[in-house]
């Protein structure tokens, strides 16, 4: 069965600062790899996806992603963090269902907070 | 941009009673589903709908739990005798052509059960 790590629960940096979120994955075949975002109040927003091709995917809101198989890692980048970037960040890797659905799995998400 | 939205925001019911979770996908998306969150807990699929059917049910959709879209709009979570553990925060997304198009999500509905 497929599963997905992200084994920080909180994640603090300070504005202006580099930032990486780690997720590992488990899954039988090629993954599907997914991060989205939650502000508080607001609904899950996809920031990017891998399917195949280049392993590093360039996402909205300047994320970035780097699909690692040899490590079963996604982890999310970005090079800058803004204020506004505080939010939860869930890692979803994605597989056919046996009903024929396309359904991702969750991890437990990452609280970012940003520090003036 | 359209989004997904979904009624009530939070929603309080006492044990035992039938609580309805409403939904309003992209008018022109094909595929709808309903996660949960159980607070400090991961996001778990819980059924996805298409073609007026059930496609697909995960272990928690059991049969206190059914989804309707009763008209060409609204897509509803039914609980029909809530319990405890049924507290939760229930997202419901919506996505195009099925497979691997982007899943769209709502804001969510808290769930409290008393």
């Amino acid at each position: 069965a497929q599963s997905v790590t992200q084994p920080d629960i909180h994640i603090t940096v300070s504005e202006g600062a580099s930032l990486e979120l780690r997720c590992n994955y488990s899954y039988g075949a090629t993954p599907y790899l997914f991060w989205y975002v939650q502000s508080p109040g607001q609904g899950l927003q996809l920031l990017l996806k891998y399917f195949s091709g280049d392993t590093l995917v360039q996402g909205i809101k300047g994320f970035e992603a780097e699909f690692k198989r040899s490590q079963s890692s996604f982890n999310l980048r970005k090079p800058s963090v803004h204020w506004s970037d505080a939010a939860e960040y869930f890692c979803a890797v994605g597989g056919w269902a046996s009903g024929g659905s396309y359904i991702p799995t969750f991890g437990r998400g990452t609280s970012l907070i940003v520090h003036p | 941009e359209p989004e997904v939205t979904q009624t009530p925001s939070h929603q309080v019911t006492q044990m035992g009673q039938e609580v309805i979770l409403r939904c309003v996908p992209i008018s022109n998306h094909l595929y709808f589903y309903w996660y949960r969150q159980i607070l400090g807990q991961k996001v778990e699929f819980l059924v996805s709908f298409y073609n007026n059917e059930i496609s697909e049910k995960s272990e928690i959709f059991d049969d206190q739990f059914s989804v309707e879209r009763p008209d060409g709009s609204n897509f509803t979570l039914k609980i029909r005798s809530t319990k405890l553990e049924d507290s939760a925060m229930y997202f419901c997304a919506s996505s195009g052509r099925g497979s691997t198009d982007t899943q769209y999500f709502g804001p969510g509905t808290r769930l409290t059960v008393l």
